[in-house]
């Protein structure tokens, strides 16, 4: 069964550096997200893009986020200027064609730990 | 402030028991999703429900939404070992119905 696949499984990152967080999507989805979770809370909706560009995002995704599809495979988060409270698990999403009312199929996750 | 609570937060029970987890939430929506997270892993989808007083039912579980009363409950029936998880239900909003706001959880344990 075709899976969401995100790299690195955990990344470990000094405060005030730069990461890239990695996600596939299936590859027939066209609709494409990413979600935290703190460690022992709920999940949180980050940003969703289609068609490449962003569709909606929520108040957590500020200027220090953004998102990019660079190619025809890869979905990606970037965090700039990391800080401690960035420190979660970050899920990458995606959706088919038809984007409502589907379920999202969520990869494993990256473990994102600011030093 | 939009919320989602999910009762109860944590549920220790007997195989064989029946027990029921109530997902309420605070907006308008008629798209209501259950998913499962085992620890350290990711979020695996077990309902989609689309409109007012719609079932779902695989094994052992079943889901219904009733979205006047802005309530999604997810039925265990005779659970088993195999079914201790975290069990998170989550609306869809914004434009697109695509934002999804997930729930605070329910961590099962089932107990041989």
């Amino acid at each position: 069964e075709p899976e969401v696949t995100q790299t690195p499984s955990h990344q470990v990152t000094q405060m005030g550096q730069e990461v890239i967080l990695r996600c596939v999507p299936i590859s027939n989805h066209l609709y494409f997200y990413w979600y935290r979770q703190i460690l022992g809370q709920k999940v949180e909706f980050l940003v969703s893009f289609y068609n490449n560009e962003i569709s909606e995002k929520s108040e957590i995704f500020d200027d220090q986020f953004s998102v990019e599809r660079p190619d025809g495979s890869n979905f990606t988060l970037k965090i700039r200027s990391t800080k401690l409270e960035d420190s979660a698990m970050y899920f990458c999403a995606s959706s088919s064609w038809t984007g409502n009312n589907q379920p999202q199929h969520f990869g494993d996750g990256t473990r994102l730990s600011i030093l | 402030e939009l919320k989602v609570e999910q009762n109860p937060l944590f549920l220790s029970m007997q195989e064989g028991k029946n027990y029921t987890i109530y997902c309420n939430y605070s907006t308008t929506s008629d798209r209501l999703y259950w998913y499962r997270q085992d620890p350290g892993k990711s979020l695996e989808s077990l309902f989609v429900l689309l409109s007012n007083g719609a079932v779902k039912q695989e094994g052992r579980l079943m889901a219904s939404l009733d979205t006047k009363a802005r309530l999604s409950t997810l039925h265990i029936t005779a659970a088993v070992h195999d079914l201790s998880a975290t069990y998170f239900c989550a609306v869809g909003l914004g434009l697109s119905g695509n934002q999804f706001y997930f729930g605070t959880g329910t961590s099962l344990t089932v107990i041989p």
